[in-house]
Order: C-alpha cells, then sequence, then structure tokens
C-alpha cells in the first residue's frame, strides 16, 4: 500500500525552463510534506517543505504547492539549472508519528 | 558542524554473517531513525530511537533486525543471519527535536550493504 506516490519516474528539462515534480498521497492524517534531493551515492538532502495549514511555500528557485483536497503536491523550480540534476523525492508526516514516508522518486535531468 | 556520520560507508557480507551499521548524529541531536532504500525504490522507515529508547520500531522486520541509541556512542543497526534480500542502502538521519517538523531530519551519506 503506497500512501505516497510520484508517477514519473523521470522528468527531461531545458536549462532555463521550469520543472514541474509531482506527488499523491492516500492518508489524510499527513500535516506536513517534505522534497529532498539525492544524488547517487549520496544521503537525501533536505530542500523544502510545507505544513497542511498552508497552500504554497517559496525559498529561492524552489516553490512547493500542496492541494489537500485534491491530496496532491508539487515541486516547481524556476528556473531550472544543470545541477539540478537529481533524484527528488517527496516525503509526508504527521498523525502523531514521527517517521517519514517517501515516494519512490523522480529523476530530473537538465539538459544545457 | 559535522552532519551526519554513517559507517562504514561500503559493507560486503556472505550471507549468514551479522552486519553492524553504525551512525553518529548530528551534534546536539538525541533523535535518530534508519531508513532503508531496495534498488529502484524510496526510503522506508525502519525505526525512531531516542537515546536508550526505541520509540517506533514499526518498519523492523520481525527477525534478525536490532536497533539501538545507547547513553554513549553512535546508534546500531545490526543485521543477524543476512540474507541476499538485505542487500540495500541503509541511511540513518537525525533531528535535534520531536515534533510535527519533518524537515528537521538531516540524513547521513547511506551505508550500501551487499550480500554475497
Amino acid at each position: 500500500d503506497q500512501q505516497v506516490k510520484q508517477n514519473s519516474p523521470s522528468l527531461s528539462v531545458q536549462e532555463g525552463r521550469i520543472s514541474i515534480l509531482n506527488c499523491d498521497y492516500t492518508n489524510s492524517m499527513f500535516d506536513y510534506f517534505l522534497w529532498y534531493k539525492k544524488y547517487p551515492a549520496e544521503g537525501p538532502t533536505f530542500l523544502i517543505s510545507i505544513s497542511s495549514i498552508k497552500d504554497k511555500n517559496e525559498d529561492g528557485r524552489f516553490t512547493v504547492f500542496l492541494n489537500k483536497s485534491a491530496k496532491h503536491l508539487s515541486l516547481h523550480i524556476v528556473p531550472s539549472q544543470p545541477g539540478d540534476s537529481a533524484v527528488y523525492f517527496c516525503a509526508a508526516g504527521g498523525g502523531g508519528s514521527e517517521k517519514l514516508v517517501f515516494g519512490k522518486g523522480t529523476k530530473l535531468t537538465v539538459n544545457p | 558542524n559535522a552532519g551526519v556520520m554513517q559507517n562504514p560507508r561500503h559493507l560486503v557480507r556472505r550471507r549468514g554473517q551479522e552486519a553492524r551499521l553504525r551512525c553518529s548524529p548530528m551534534k546536539g541531536h538525541s533523535h535518530v531513525y534508519w531508513y532503508r532504500q531496495l534498488p529502484e525504490e524510496g526510503l522506508k522507515f525502519m525505526v525512531y530511537l531516542q537515546k536508550e529508547n526505541i520509540i517506533d520500531e514499526s518498519g523492523m522486520p520481525k527477525e534478525r533486525f536490532s536497533a539501538e541509541f545507547p547513553k554513549e556512542g553512535p546508534s546500531i543497526l545490526r543485521i543477524q543471519q543476512v540474507v541476499r534480500g538485505d542487500s540495500a542502502a541503509y541511511f540513518c538521519a537525525s533531528s535535534p527535536t520531536s515534533g510535527p517538523r519533518g524537515d528537521t531530519q538531516y540524513f547521513g551519506p547511506g551505508t550500501r550493504l551487499t550480500v554475497l
């Protein structure tokens, strides 16, 4: 039972354009959501998070949008840079538990 | 300020041997989490510990796996009698406080376990 889903295993974008990574969840008890970035042979690096009381959070080139009614969130990266090429994981937590539930990841490739 | 440290980075074991994975949290962090990533999968929660206490082990396999976080020293994830299916990347994360702020979980570089 996959509670956090990232349906696109990969995404390819041209440098300078917008990258949009999507994530869906099924558990209505989740009350915070995070995006992590991961390079090969490294641990995940925290990027940005959003609480369920908000619908948008912005940090530089990264913006996360949350649509609670649709149980959907997205990460926008603009403008995309070649250094953004990595696997991006969506994660969710809450409901009285400290654990994070991760999606399977989306591999983003930003072409120069 | 050193980040989360994990060692070894790579560990090779034969079937039936024991694997010990170590995690030193960031300075000032008293909460440790272990996650496992199988090939082509996301990270799966295994266990959450505070000093000398296991808080949530709902993701731990019932047999062969154990974890501890002693008063002194690193957290240890121990896998007894390893099987090929245990081959995975094991990540440790730490956080300074508990509460609904998952962005405080900082991950180490992981230990890649290969079982021959």
